[in-house]
């Protein structure tokens, strides 16, 4: 079973930003909190990673709770491009081999 | 970045024949390959990993004399779908590793009428 637990849908307005959260009150200590999207009927695509510390990319912020129990993906400015099904997978290794239900965000103009 | 490619993008198939599904790394080496399927409004579920050279390790559930799957170079991996039911109709990802790095292929939409 996932170890997250996402809401399953959410609305966002074009040029906002969306903060997607998620939950993974059972992670351990040295377990990543992974991020992913998938655009309809195509491959996930990487978003972004981190350990404890917040961290940012030119796609996404991550802003990872002091005791690590969850985590909230910022789609800075989305546009409508960004809407896919967004998964947060924790693990130990590189490989994502349990995939929880994601939350559809949909970005309306 | 890494570049995978999948052949074919969809395929419709008649129940009872076989389905053969491409995917290649382009521009780097797998060592591993993941192969996943997804239901249609349900999220990626495992079916099996390859190492090249080695048989394959399948998920529980998951048949191996059903899903072929030949990891033969770093390059390439096939999953062949045998005798597809409607059942089987699905979409299927693979996903190369290079080092501690995966990457996932574009996906095959598998139709069995």
């Amino acid at each position: 079973d996932a170890k997250t637990t996402q809401p399953p849908s959410m609305d966002c307005a074009e040029g906002r930003a969306a903060n997607l959260p998620c939950n993974h009150s059972t992670i351990s200590g040295n377990e990543y909190v992974y991020w992913y999207r998938q655009i309809h009927s195509q491959g996930p695509q990487y978003i972004i990673h981190g350990l404890k510390n917040n961290e940012t990319n030119e796609m996404a912020s991550l802003i990872i709770t002091e005791d690590r129990k969850s985590s909230t993906l910022i789609l800075p400015h989305a546009t409508l491009r960004d809407t896919a099904v967004y998964y947060c997978i924790v693990g130990e290794g590189n490989y994502q081999l349990i995939w929880g239900a994601g939350t559809k965000l949909i970005i309306k103009p | 970045g890494a570049v995978v490619s999948q052949h074919p993008s969809r395929v419709i198939c008649k129940s009872g024949t076989s389905v053969k599904i491409e995917c290649r790394s382009l521009d780097f080496q797998a060592t591993t390959m993941f192969w996943y399927r997804q239901f249609p409004k349900q999220s990626l579920m495992l079916m099996a990993t390859s190492n090249e050279g080695s048989k394959a390790t399948y998920e529980q559930g998951v048949e191996k004399d059903k899903f072929l799957i030949n990891h033969a170079s770093l390059t390439l991996s096939t999953l062949t779908v045998t005798s597809a039911h409607p059942e089987d109709s699905s979409f299927y990802i693979c996903s190369p590793v290079d080092g501690d790095t995966q990457y996932f292929g574009p996906g095959t939409r598998l139709t069995v009428l």
